[in-house]
């Protein structure tokens, strides 16, 4: 079975600097596709980036980046210049490449900001 | 469109009770998923619809759980002799097929506290 894994519950950063998420998943699958959604506080889930695991290329939205290391199993999302908009929970999510767009989520890890 | 609405947002109920939450998806998303999220936990997929066919169903779902989906528009989840252990958001996402960016689009959620 996939499962994902945040080792981080916790996190926090100034603004403007830069912090990073860390995820591991397990699968035994070689097509997927992987998630980072944000969830502020009482708001829906939104999604901040994707990445497909054929692509060698990490994916990249405006401030926000990963580091994809298909070998390790290894996702980690990095926010540049953090802004108090970003404080929220950050789940990280796996869905494998075949016929389902079911989502397996990490527990999360709330992010705070400091101005 | 306004995005995916649930409804009701908040419901307390007594042990026993049986309760149901709505979802309206995204209006030209044929796939809608039903996912429960508990305190410090990241959303565990309960099940998902493609059109008004049910196609996969979690076994956290038990038997006092039913979802449906009339004619694939909006759709209902069902709790009946509801449990304590059933405290949780209730979260309802839609996507569309065929499968473009995988994103979920999700809703606010259905927070239920049984007492």
């Amino acid at each position: 079975a996939q499962t994902v894994t945040q080792s981080q519950p916790e996190m926090s950063v100034q603004e403007a600097e830069t912090v990073t998420l860390s995820c591991t998943y397990d699968t035994s699958e070689s097509d997927y596709y992987l998630f980072w959604y944000k969830q502020p506080p009482s708001r829906q889930m939104i999604l901040v980036i994707r990445q497909e695991a054929y692509k060698q290329q990490n994916a990249t939205e405006n401030r926000f980046s990963v580091n994809f290391q298909k070998a390790a199993k290894s996702f980690s999302l990095k926010i540049s210049d953090s802004q108090l908009g970003d404080a929220a929970m950050y789940f990280c999510a796996y869905r494998n490449g075949y016929n389902t767009d079911k989502l397996i989520f990490g527990t999360g890890t709330r992010l705070q900001v400091f101005p | 469109d306004t995005g995916v609405s649930q409804d009701p947002r908040h419901k307390i109920t007594k042990r026993g009770q049986n309760v149901t939450f709505r979802c309206d998806p995204i209006s030209e998303h044929n796939r809608l998923y039903w996912y429960r999220q508990t305190l410090g936990q990241g959303p565990e997929f309960l099940t998902y619809f493609q059109n008004e066919a049910q196609l996969e169903k979690s076994r956290l779902l038990s038997d006092r759980f039913s979802a449906e989906r009339p004619k694939g528009s909006f759709s209902t989840l069902e709790i009946q002799r509801t449990e304590q252990g059933d405290s949780a958001m209730y979260l309802c996402a839609s996507s569309s097929t065929p499968r473009g960016t995988g994103e979920l689009f999700f809703g606010e959620g259905s927070r239920l506290t049984v007492l």
